[in-house]
């Protein structure tokens, strides 16, 4: 099984610093990759793209290194409002031979907690 | 907006028992995709669908059936339930254009097989 590797955390941040999150991927065909935020008990709702040249959405920034397969996302000036459980993702495009159905595979998430 | 929906939110049954989760969504999206959610796990594939009338199997197929009947509709079907099968199971779907199209979610169906 293709596998997406995560720090579990929990990370217990004070409200204001600057956190990052690590993901790591072992299919070096993988096509493209995303971050999610999902929300105790909630379902999984898109964060961000990862681009290769990387991108930046307002305090977000994701990163890529498809040589070390390797993802980050930073979060600069954090708010209470950020807690929640990061998910790496990433497409693994004919993962099933499914005619470009595009499997997603799915890191075990990173828990932040930011402290007021 | 409604995007994807599930129902039910939740359900209790018992051992062998059968049941059918529907998912609905209202964006034309081409493909769907059915997922479990277990504690200390990532979200793992069940079946997805490339289409009206066209399913196939993910990671963890066993015990689990699908149907595209309607472009709009995805059912997940447990024709005998087992305490395996308790999880939180998501839908999604996604547009046509790539991998680089996200996937979006229903708010999920808790499960519990007794």
């Amino acid at each position: 099984r293709k596998e997406v590797e995560q720090d579990p955390g929990p990370f217990n941040v004070p409200e204001g610093a600057t956190v990052a999150f690590n993901c790591t991927y072992s299919n070096s065909a993988s096509q493209s990759f995303f971050w999610y935020r999902q929300d105790c008990r909630k379902e999984p709702k898109l964060l961000m793209s990862v681009y290769s040249s990387g991108n930046e959405d307002g305090r977000f920034t994701a990163q890529l290194n498809r040589a070390s397969q390797y993802i980050s996302l930073l979060i600069r000036d954090s708010k209470l409002s950020d807690s929640a459980t990061y998910l790496c993702v990433v497409n693994e495009a004919n993962m099933y031979s499914g005619g470009g159905a595009d499997g997603l595979t799915f890191g075990k998430g990173t828990h932040l907690i930011i402290q007021p | 907006n409604a995007g994807v929906t599930q129902t039910p939110k939740f359900r209790v049954l018992k051992t062998g028992q059968s049941m059918t989760l529907l998912c609905a969504q209202d964006m034309n999206h081409e493909y769907m995709y059915w997922y479990r959610q277990d504690p200390g796990m990532g979200l793992r594939l069940i079946h997805y669908s490339v289409g009206e009338g066209t399913t196939a199997k993910g990671e963890v197929p066993d015990g689990y059936n699908v149907s595209r009947l309607k472009k709009q509709n995805f059912l997940l079907g447990l024709e005998s339930a087992a305490p395996s099968q308790t999880s939180v199971y998501f839908c999604a779907s996604k547009a046509m254009g790539g991998p680089g199209q996200p996937q979006h979610f229903g708010d999920g169906t808790r499960l519990s097989i007794l």
